[in-house]
């Protein structure tokens, strides 16, 4: 079983719809979440980071369930410019300061016109 | 854009040959993370530098290594290229105590 396993995809959805991401993660020890957005043959950006509370940043709302190990993404009024490929992020001690961040397979996003 | 640059960004190498890549860290950072990206997968985590120590590894073996310079700069090292070492390399930086990695845009490794 992978560590961080994502929504296989694709996903083709038309300007103006809502878009949900799933994510589990199997590493009880994982300390901080987040989402990372990648664009064909670039490196990925920070999306936004995942908070137990639950966060939002304009048209994306993030959330964290640590019982059930669960984080999602959710993309409000999409856009052209939001295709890409949406990672699902773990970052898990190692030793030390040491710090593992561990990448679900991604989920690729098209936006319709 | 991060800070953070790679080179060179391309680079084409025949099976048991070595490759050096390099990575210039954002200022400040005196953490670096190097990853493997295959084609259609996420990036998997190689190793980690903390003061030109190595102090995490992920599952790759003995012939990927690295190195960290005073500078915080560093280097990846593979020995013994195998045609499944063609990927995307990237390394991220950030500072000891941050949680966020900034990651530099990559070198495009094929191996022939």
């Amino acid at each position: 079983r992978k560590e961080v396993e994502q929504d296989p995809g694709p996903f083709n959805v038309p300007e103006g719809a809502t878009v949900a991401f799933n994510c589990t993660y199997s590493n009880s020890a994982s300390q901080s979440f987040f989402w990372y957005r990648q664009d064909c043959r670039k490196e990925p950006k920070l999306l936004m980071s995942v908070y137990s509370s639950g966060n939002e940043d304009g048209r994306f709302t993030a959330q964290l369930n640590r019982a059930s190990q669960y984080i999602s993404l959710l993309i409000r009024d999409s856009k052209l410019s939001d295709s890409a490929t949406y990672l699902c992020v773990v970052n898990s001690p190692l030793s030390g300061s040491a710090r593992q961040l561990t990448f679900g397979s991604g989920t690729q996003l098209t936006v319709l016109p | 854009e991060t800070g953070v640059t790679q080179s060179p960004t391309h680079l084409i190498k025949t099976r048991g040959q070595q490759v050096t890549l390099r990575c210039s860290s954002q200022s400040g950072h005196n953490t670096v993370s190097w990853y493997q990206q295959a084609l259609g997968q996420g990036p998997q985590f190689i190793f980690q530098y903390y003061r030109e120590e190595e102090n995490g590894r992920g599952n790759f073996p003995p012939r990927f290594s690295g190195l960290q310079f005073p500078n915080y700069s560093s280097e990846l090292n593979v020995n013994a290229l195998e045609l499944d070492d063609s990927a995307l390399y990237l390394c991220a930086s950030r500072t000891g105590g941050g949680e966020t990695q900034y990651f530099g845009p990559g070198t495009r490794l094929l191996v022939l």
